[in-house]
């Protein structure tokens, strides 16, 4: 079945500085990569997500890229704020899995005012 | 508005109980999934339903139970068999999977349980 590593675990910036996470699956097949944001207490939502047939996708100040070659994508969050610290989860899902999405273990992000 | 929306916020158990997590979806999806989050970890999938009357196993589905009577539905019971069930819980849904395109999950806001 599909495998996904996510790093870093933990990460720390400055207010205004840039994040990157990044993700690597192991099933070349999958098509699908959305990204979770956790905020303490909630559930999960939805921030962006990328289908295999493009290979970026940007929306405000945040961005994923995929490398469908080396099964990786990326997280990319510009002028860090206060309010994007949370936990960010990936996750992947093959062709044939319906919709069963594979996670990350999650990186907490913390961005320091 | 459509969503999913898990009770109670809070539920305590005491040792040998069983309870009962509810989740319930307006959002008219055929599959419902239950994770299980324990503090500073990820997602733990416990059970899935991907249709109505039909539900499968996760990772770690023992001491749970669950059920499927109607599509908006999906319980979960942490049984006494639990011996760990302090977590947080996270219900999701999500649409079936169409002509090539696929869609997230949604989440609901978590049902936090602690064994007192």
């Amino acid at each position: 079945g599909e495998n996904v590593e996510q790093h870093p675990s933990t990460l720390s910036v400055q207010e205004g500085d840039s994040a990157v996470i990044k993700c690597t699956y192991s099933d070349s097949a999958s098509n699908y990569f959305p990204w979770y944001k956790q905020e303490l207490g909630k559930g999960p939502q939805l921030i962006i997500d990328i289908r295999s047939n493009v290979g970026e996708k940007k929306d405000q100040r945040i961005a994923v890229t995929l490398n469908k070659t080396a099964k990786h994508f990326s997280l990319h969050i510009t002028e860090t704020q206060p309010e994007d610290s949370a936990v960010y989860f990936c996750a992947a899902t093959p062709n044939n899995a319906g919709n069963m999405l594979t996670f990350g273990g999650g990186t907490r992000l913390m961005v320091k005012p | 508005d459509g969503g999913i929306t898990q009770s109670p916020k809070y539920l305590f158990r005491k040792e040998g109980q069983n309870v009962t997590l509810s989740c319930e979806q307006n959002l008219n999806h055929d599959a419902m999934y239950w994770y299980r989050q324990d503090p500073g970890q990820g997602l733990r999938l416990i059970y899935y339903s991907q249709i109505v009357n039909d539900f499968q196993k996760g990772d770690i589905a023992e001491g749970y139970s669950v059920s499927r009577e109607k599509k908006e539905s999906f319980p979960l019971t942490v049984t006494s068999a639990q011996k760990n069930p302090t977590a947080f819980y996270l219900c999701a849904s999500s649409a079936p999977f169409r002509q090539g395109v696929r869609d997230g999950y949604t989440f609901g806001s978590g049902t936090r349980l602690t064994v007192v």
